[in-house]
């Protein structure tokens, strides 16, 4: 079945660091992939997509890049700022899966100034 | 323009009661999926439904059901309470005929078991 593997967390980092979130999948086909951003207390909020191979999503300086070969669509950002701090999610949708979307199970992002 | 809506925000509820939870989709939406969010955990997929009727269910028992209405909300009933049903209920709401669209969350309903 369908699987998502997010990098163990949490990630502590200091304002202006390099960020690096490790996501790697198991699906049929070619699915959609997806990163959410949980902030405290609220739902999910869509991150960014891409949708076919070496498609790369990018959104308020973070981009991912789909990855077939190596089935990954791991999450970057130059510089993180306080405000990134957050739980992060890589998600898939499958061709075999209806509409379901498959979650990994979170990364813990905290920023220090 | 308004995004999902879930109510109520945060519920408490003894073993062996039912509850009912309610989602509004964003304008435009026909589609609504119901998740379960442990703490520390990723979502787990529930039920979608469309066109007012269950169109896909997750793994999860009989005691979760749900509806959706004509004008696309929906209602998740939990009966039967345990406390492992303990978790953040998050709501999320699509478009059927784009498929490669991401969900749009609403912020989720606390539920406590007690």
């Amino acid at each position: 079945g369908d699987s998502v593997t997010q990098m163990e967390g949490p990630v502590t980092l200091s304002e202006e660091a390099f960020l690096t979130i490790n996501c790697t999948y198991t699906a049929t086909g070619y699915p959609s992939l997806f990163w959410y951003v949980q902030y405290p207390g609220e739902g999910l909020q869509l991150l960014l997509k891409a949708t076919k191979a070496d498609d790369k999503g990018s959104n308020k300086g973070f981009e991912a890049t789909y990855r077939k070969e190596t089935t990954s669509f791991h999450l970057e950002k130059g510089s993180v700022q306080v405000s990134d701090s957050a739980v992060y999610f890589c998600a898939l949708r499958s061709e075999t899966s209806g509409s379901r979307l498959t979650f990994g199970e979170g990364t813990q992002l905290t920023v220090n100034p | 323009d308004a995004g999902v809506t879930q109510s109520p925000t945060h519920l408490i509820k003894t073993r062996g009661q039912q509850v009912t939870l309610r989602c509004s989709p964003k304008s435009g939406h026909d589609t609504v999926s119901w998740y379960q969010q442990a703490l520390g955990q990723g979502p787990q997929f529930i039920f979608q439904y469309y066109e007012e009727e269950e169109r896909q269910r997750g793994n999860f028992p009989d005691r979760f059901s749900g509806h959706q209405f004509p004008n696309y909300s929906s209602e998740l009933n939990v009966n039967a309470l345990l406390l492992g049903d303990s978790a953040l209920y998050l709501c999320a709401s699509s478009l059927a005929q784009v498929r490669s669209y991401g969900y749009t969350f609403g912020s989720g309903t606390r539920l406590t078991v007690v």
